[in-house]
Parts: structure tokens; C-alpha cells; sequence
């Protein structure tokens, strides 16, 4: 596609439910990001993926909290047992190559999940 | 200890007008990109600008332009000639090298939010 695309665009879930939120990158780039904006904040990194490499985890803030690449292309992030301070947009980039490019990355329009 | 700063939760300024966001960075290593991005109501993140550690001029994109201050470690961002549209949040990100973990990823300031007066 012309972009990255995010879906669902909003998410609202009972406290405990299961969510997964969807990113289909731009296609050809091969590093797929997911980031966490909360109300008010910055963009917290989460997870990456740069090709058949295995996944930089490390800035999952827990167990709960999962991410993988089918294909190399499309990503689900699922979050498990939500908690009311998971809510947030939930922002997923792509670029051409891990370290991106002067370009910078491309995002989607996130996932703006409410967990009540 | 924060990465990056942005001194500045909100930003208002006349039409027209030339405005300066700024932002400071934290790094021991020598290669590092900066990047300023926008964030409208709408919520998609716009690319604006981009500068290399290693660059000797500093950035510029039409109406955007960046003041690098290596010694100083900022990175502040001029919008010239203000419009309606500029208002929005404005992040400032650095990318540094891979660090095993680090994978490239951007960190980001807690932004600045710019409002044009008419």
C-alpha cells in the first residue's frame, strides 16, 4: 500500500479482555516498529522487527504484551488481560532498514485503545 | 536520565511569524541522527527533518530548519513564516547506532504543542 495501515483505527475493551491491533507496513520495507503513545506523552518504543531477524522485545513493559510478523509483513501486537494503563495509541512504523533512513520512518495513524 | 529534551510543553505564535522549538539531546556516541517530527489532531506522525551527527550544514526543508549546536547538544527546530496549519505537536527523536537491544529505534521527547494565532 501507499502507507502504513493500522486497524483498528479505535478499540475500547473491558478491563482483562484480549486485544490485538493490526499493522500492514509500506510494502518492501523490512523493518516494522510499534511504539506507545500515552495521553499527553512522548512515543515509547516497543518492539522491532527487521526481517527474518528475531524481534528486539525490549521495550515490551511486560509478559502481557506480544508482537509478531507473519511473512514479514503484516504485525499483530496483542495484549493480553488489558489494564486500564494500557490504554493509549498504539503506533506502528516502517523503513526500508532498521536504521531507517534520513527519511525517517513512516507511521501509521495508530490504534487509540481504551481500556474501561 | 532523559534523552531527549523538549523545554517547552506549549508554544504560541503570530501568523507569519518565525517561531523556534527547541529540543536537547543526551548521547556519548558520536553517530546519531536527529529528527523532528508533527503530530496533528488527527494523530499520524509527518516526517519534517533530519540531521546526521555528522552533518556540517544544518538541515533545512522549505519552511523548516534546524539549528544544530553539536557543543551544546540541541537540536532546535525554526518554522518560518507560520501558517494556520502548523498547529500541532512537535516531537523531537534521536537515533543512535545499534546498540545490541537498541535496533534503531527512535527515542522521543514528550513534545511540544504549537498553536498559530490568527
Amino acid at each position: 500500500g501507499a502507507g502504513v495501515s493500522q486497524s483498528p483505527s479505535n478499540k475500547v475493551t473491558e478491563k482483562g479482555k484480549d486485544v490485538e491491533l493490526r499493522c500492514d507496513p509500506i510494502s518492501g520495507h523490512t523493518a516494522l516498529y510499534w511504539y506507545r503513545q500515552s495521553l499527553g506523552q512522548g512515543l515509547e518504543f516497543l518492539i522491532y522487527f527487521q526481517g527474518n531477524s528475531a524481534p528486539d522485545k525490549s521495550g515490551l513493559p511486560s509478559d502481557r504484551f506480544s508482537a509478531e510478523r507473519t511473512g514479514g509483513s503484516v504485525s499483530t501486537l496483542t495484549i493480553q488481560r488489558t489494564q486500564q494503563e494500557d490504554s493509549a495509541v498504539y503506533l506502528c512504523a516502517s523503513s526500508l532498514r532498521g536504521q531507517g533512513s534520513n527519511y525517517g520512518y513512516t507511521f501509521g495513524s495508530g490504534t487509540r485503545l481504551t481500556v474501561v | 536520565a532523559q534523552k531527549i529534551t523538549q523545554t517547552q510543553p506549549g508554544m504560541f505564535v503570530q501568523e507569519k511569524e518565525a517561531v523556534t522549538l527547541d529540543c536537547t539531546y543526551d548521547t556519548s556516541d558520536p553517530s546519531y541522527g536527529l529528527f523532528w517530527y508533527k503530530q496533528p489532531s488527527s494523530g499520524e506522525m509527518i516526517f519534517l527533518i533530519y540531521q546526521g551527527s555528522y552533518d556540517q550544514q544544518n538541515a533545512t526543508e522549505g519552511r523548516y530548519s534546524l539549528n544544530f549546536q553539536k557543543a551544546r547538544k540541541s537540536a532546535n527546530l525554526v518554522i518560518s513564516a507560520s501558517q494556520l496549519g502548523d498547529s500541532a505537536m512537535y516531537f523531537c527523536a534521536m537515533r543512535e547506532p545499534y546498540s545490541g537491544a537498541g535496533s534503531y529505534q527512535l527515542t522521543f521527547g514528550k513534545g511540544t504543542k504549537l498553536s498559530v494565532i490568527p
